[in-house]
């Protein structure tokens, strides 16, 4: 099923650990994103990127890093985790910079770190 | 960098009600402009979005958004809510420039009393 695949969908993670959340499309988009949602707070952007080979800060980008080595893959690392970054993440995709800009989404990865 | 606000954090109606939540952007830009909405323990789902032409547009489920330029607004309409509308609703801004990214308010909450 075509889509955007996750992983893991829930970790518990001691704080100062590192921790690389996967996500994997297959829908041959260009640009992917990386959200952390929080109570009250929304959807906030972390990271983007428009294109492969390419990467962007959002609203909210400490403490996070991202790589864009090919068009499917675009991870997500905590270097090293606090418990500020506990939360639901979600990775969305769409399908070029031009185009009317609809998100797909996965169905989340939920990270605690204690 | 575009922010979107949304006024409302928690909408209690009875079903047969009539549904309004708003939205507002800050931006000069072309945008493009979406409403999504997660159903409980689910991802975000595309309900509508405004890209060019009548600034009316309707989506699934009999939900509807005007976009006023001269406002800045993107408001969410339903003329009948159903208990099963009961979710929360996201509103969302891509800016073409400089990034191309895309934006979301905070939520609002919607409970439908049967």
């Amino acid at each position: 099923i075509a889509g955007i695949t996750q992983a893991p969908t829930s970790q518990i993670l001691a704080a100062g650990r590192r921790m690389t959340l996967r996500c994997t499309q297959d829908m041959r988009h260009n640009a992917m994103y990386w959200y952390r949602q929080d109570l009250g707070l929304g959807l906030r952007l972390i990271h983007y990127s428009n294109t492969a080979g390419t990467t962007g800060k959002g609203e909210v980008p400490d403490g996070y890093s991202v790589s864009r080595a090919n068009t499917d893959d675009f991870p997500l690392t905590l270097a090293s985790a606090v418990p500020s970054q506990t939360s639901v993440y979600f990775c969305a995709s769409r399908a070029s910079v031009g185009d009317t800009g609809e998100l797909f989404f996965g169905e989340g990865s939920r990270l605690t770190v204690l | 960098a575009q922010s979107v606000s949304q006024h409302n954090h928690h909408v209690i109606l009875s079903e047969a009600a009539s549904l309004e939540l708003g939205c507002n952007y800050s931006y000069g830009g072309t945008v493009n402009l979406f409403w999504y909405v997660q159903y409980p323990g689910q991802h975000l789902q595309l309900l509508l979005k405004y890209f060019s032409g009548d600034p009316l547009v309707k989506g699934i489920k009999g939900f509807e958004a005007e976009f006023i330029k001269s406002k800045f607004s993107f408001n969410l309409r339903k003329p009948s809510v159903q208990w099963s509308d009961t979710a929360e609703y996201f509103c969302a801004v891509n800016a073409l420039f400089p990034n191309n990214d895309m934006r979301f308010g905070a939520g609002t909450r919607l409970t439908v009393k049967p």
